[in-house]
């Protein structure tokens, strides 16, 4: 297993638009988590999902985002009409029931 | 709420020369400490850990020490490379079991020859 892989590396969009972004991770983690990091910033925790199940959403996820993890496999995360200030860093990571998360390279969103 | 503060970069330093990156956190029960190192281009990697207080945690040659005292986690390194250069992380969650993590906004180590 490589790590976790997340798709694209780099999104630029239209304020207004839809954007959809991809994550895989570690086959055998059932944990998955996304976090959002700006410039100069560190990563700020938006969501987790144990399996299937969405157990825990920030308040920084906003009614535009919406995640998915359809199968406990791979997870989705949607940003529907897009804002400047959604441009930033997705994390996407991974981790067993109990221990350590495994980061992503991340997705790059630049809303122009 | 659970916060991590650590101190601002950028930090330049020579080849050898030692490191100190202090973080200090609040948080409500007994949380677990770690530095995250990500590398430029490269994802965030998990550097080294801490459970309990007055635990050490320890690799390639980084070593903190949790201070439930101080609510401290402070990164020391005896002798830095240039391969050290990247942004570090301090990050705490609330205890064992717990997802979440809360991170400091990192500091940018640059290591010249």
């Amino acid at each position: 297993d490589t790590g976790v892989s997340q798709d694209p590396r780099h999104k630029i969009t239209k304020r207004g638009q839809n954007v959809t972004f991809r994550c895989d991770p570690i086959s055998e983690h059932n944990r998955l988590y996304w976090y959002r990091q700006t410039l100069g910033q560190g990563p700020e925790f938006l969501t987790y999902f144990q399996n299937e199940a969405q157990l825990e959403k920030s308040r920084l996820l906003s009614d535009r985002f919406s995640a998915e993890r359809p199968k406990g496999s791979f997870s989705t995360l949607e940003i529907q009409r897009t804002e400047q200030g959604d441009s930033a860093m997705y994390l996407c990571a991974s981790s067993p029931e109990l221990g350590e998360a495994f980061f992503g390279q991340g997705t790059r969103l630049t809303v122009v | 709420g659970d916060s991590v503060t650590q101190m601002e970069g950028p930090v330049t330093l020579s080849e050898e020369a030692f490191l100190t990156i202090n973080c200090t956190y609040t948080a409500t029960g007994y949380p677990s400490l770690f530095w995250y190192v990500q590398y430029p281009g490269e994802g965030l990697q998990l550097l080294l850990k801490a459970t309990k207080a007055d635990d050490k945690g320890s690799n390639k040659g980084f070593e903190a020490t949790y201070r439930k005292e101080t609510t401290s986690f402070h990164l020391e390194k005896g002798s830095v490379q240039v391969s050290d250069s990247a942004v570090y992380f301090c990050a705490s969650n609330s205890g064992a079991g717990s997802y979440q993590l809360t991170f400091g906004k990192g500091t940018k180590l640059s290591v010249i020859p």
